[in-house]
């Protein structure tokens, strides 16, 4: 089945520590994104990439940063510098190429910082 | 400043009546306007989407309009169930932006 992989679902960390959360796609998108959503809030976008080797800074990038060195991967890294980490994070996909369409979206990473 | 607005936090209906949500937005030119349901602990899932040459569109229960005068979208759960429960979310894409928008979500429930 085609789709999008996060993992982990649940994830807890010590103040100060870097956490990666992973995001798979196997339906040959070109373009990934990074969502983030607090409680009873919609999503708020956190880094978005139309291509390989190539992303852009969403709304909140502040403390968190990206890689995209494959087309069906796009790990999150949550650094100590994100001041309030704790949240669900979703990860999502689209064919890319001018207006964004149809998003797919994995069952979401919650972190929790303890 | 951009701006996007979701009628109510809460929307409660009777199972078998139309439940009506609303998006308005301000100071977007979107190409697209879609409409997602999540449900608790889940990512969204996609419903519809209205391009901004197109006053309506409809699938089974669903139908969505799209003003772009009044800059407003309109999104309409016909013979709605307990099932339709959840909480749902509009989304403006930006004309090649490249990136999608939310609104914070109206939850809807729908009482047996």
């Amino acid at each position: 089945d085609g789709g999008i992989t996060q993992s982990p679902k649940y994830l807890f960390r010590k103040e100060g520590q870097n956490v990666t959360l992973s995001c798979e796609q196997n339906l040959n998108h070109d373009a990934m994104y990074w969502y983030r959503q607090d409680p009873g809030q919609g999503l708020r976008l956190i880094y978005y990439s139309q291509i390989v080797n190539d992303f852009q800074k969403g709304d909140i990038a502040e403390g968190y940063s990206v890689s995209r060195e494959k087309k069906e991967s796009f790990p999150l890294t949550v650094t100590s510098a994100q001041k309030n980490p704790t949240a669900f994070y979703l990860c999502a996909s689209s064919l890319g190429g001018g207006p964004t369409g149809e998003l797919f979206f994995g069952e979401g990473s919650r972190l929790t910082v303890l | 400043s951009q701006k996007i607005e979701q009628n109510s936090e809460a929307l409660n209906i009777q199972e078998g009546k139309t439940a009506t949500l609303t998006c308005n937005y301000t100071n977007y030119s979107p190409a697209y306007l879609q409409w997602y349901r999540q449900d608790p602990g889940r990512g969204p899932v996609f419903l519809l989407l209205i391009r901004e040459n197109e006053k309506e569109k409809r699938k089974e229960r669903l139908k969505v309009t799209f003003d772009t005068t009044l800059k407003q979208s309109l999104f309409h759960i016909t013979a709605s169930q307990p099932a339709d429960s959840a909480t749902y979310l509009c989304a403006l894409d930006d004309t090649n932006a490249g990136k999608s928008t939310f609104g914070d979500g109206t939850t809807l429930t729908v009482k047996p």
